[in-house]
């Protein structure tokens, strides 16, 4: 079955710190790859996507995301970390080639803390 | 430019009882989804609706439905409410239906099942 998992339900890092947030899937055709953030009371940001090229795709707010075939790996970063960042973070799959619809498999998300 | 719309943004309703879930797209959109996210959880794919035509649907009961109006706007109507329906009900749009289209969603709509 298609799945998305992150291990990571709750992270804390100092604000100005560096940030990983690991995500694996489990997809028997190519995948589409999507980061979103969710702030509180707020709906779905789409962060950036992978549909092919270069693994290593940028979004908005300064992440960064790479895709590791090998590792099944999606895995969201940011080199410094700012406290507006706190949120939750989901990562989620669509089939690729050949996929006529857009529904997405979301992850279970990780929720970021940002200390000062 | 307006984004995506939804209402009402909470309710409350009881055990048994029936819900209309509205949406409007971003203009010129023409594919919805409905995505159910439980507290604590990843939102949950229900419908994707495009063109007015079911596009996908979800592993959810028939009790769950879904419509595509002619100016794309959507409704999802729940019936026989059960306490585990409560959740945040995402309403999505995309320009195209298919898995290149971006999704864009809204806020929600916070449903609570006494």
């Amino acid at each position: 079955a298609q799945s998305v998992t992150q291990p990571d339900i709750h992270i804390t890092v100092s604000e100005g710190a560096s940030l990983e947030l690991r995500c694996n899937y489990s997809y028997g055709a190519t995948p589409y790859l999507f980061w979103y953030v969710q702030s509180p009371g707020q709906g779905l940001q789409l962060l950036l996507k992978y549909f092919s090229g270069d693994t290593l795709v940028q979004g908005i707010k300064g992440f960064e995301a790479e895709f590791k075939r090998s590792q099944s790996s999606f895995n969201l970063r940011k080199p410094s970390v700012h406290w507006s960042d706190a949120a939750e973070y989901f990562c989620a799959v669509v089939r690729g080639y050949g996929g006529a619809t857009n529904k997405l498999i979301f992850g279970t998300g990780t929720l970021l803390a940002v200390q000062p | 430019d307006a984004g995506v719309t939804q209402s009402p943004t909470h309710l409350i309703k009881t055990r048994g009882q029936h819900v209309t879930l509205r949406c409007s797209p971003i203009s010129g959109h023409k594919s919805v989804s409905w995505y159910q996210q439980v507290l604590g959880q990843g939102p949950q794919f229900i419908f994707q609706y495009y063109e007015k035509e079911e596009r996908g649907r979800g592993n959810f009961p028939d009790r769950f439905s879904a419509r595509q109006f002619p100016n794309y706007s959507s409704e999802l109507n729940v019936n026989a409410l059960l306490l585990g329906d409560s959740a945040l009900y995402l309403c999505a749009s995309s320009l195209r239906g298919s898995n290149t289209g971006e999704l864009f969603f809204g806020e929600g709509s916070r449903l609570t099942v006494l």
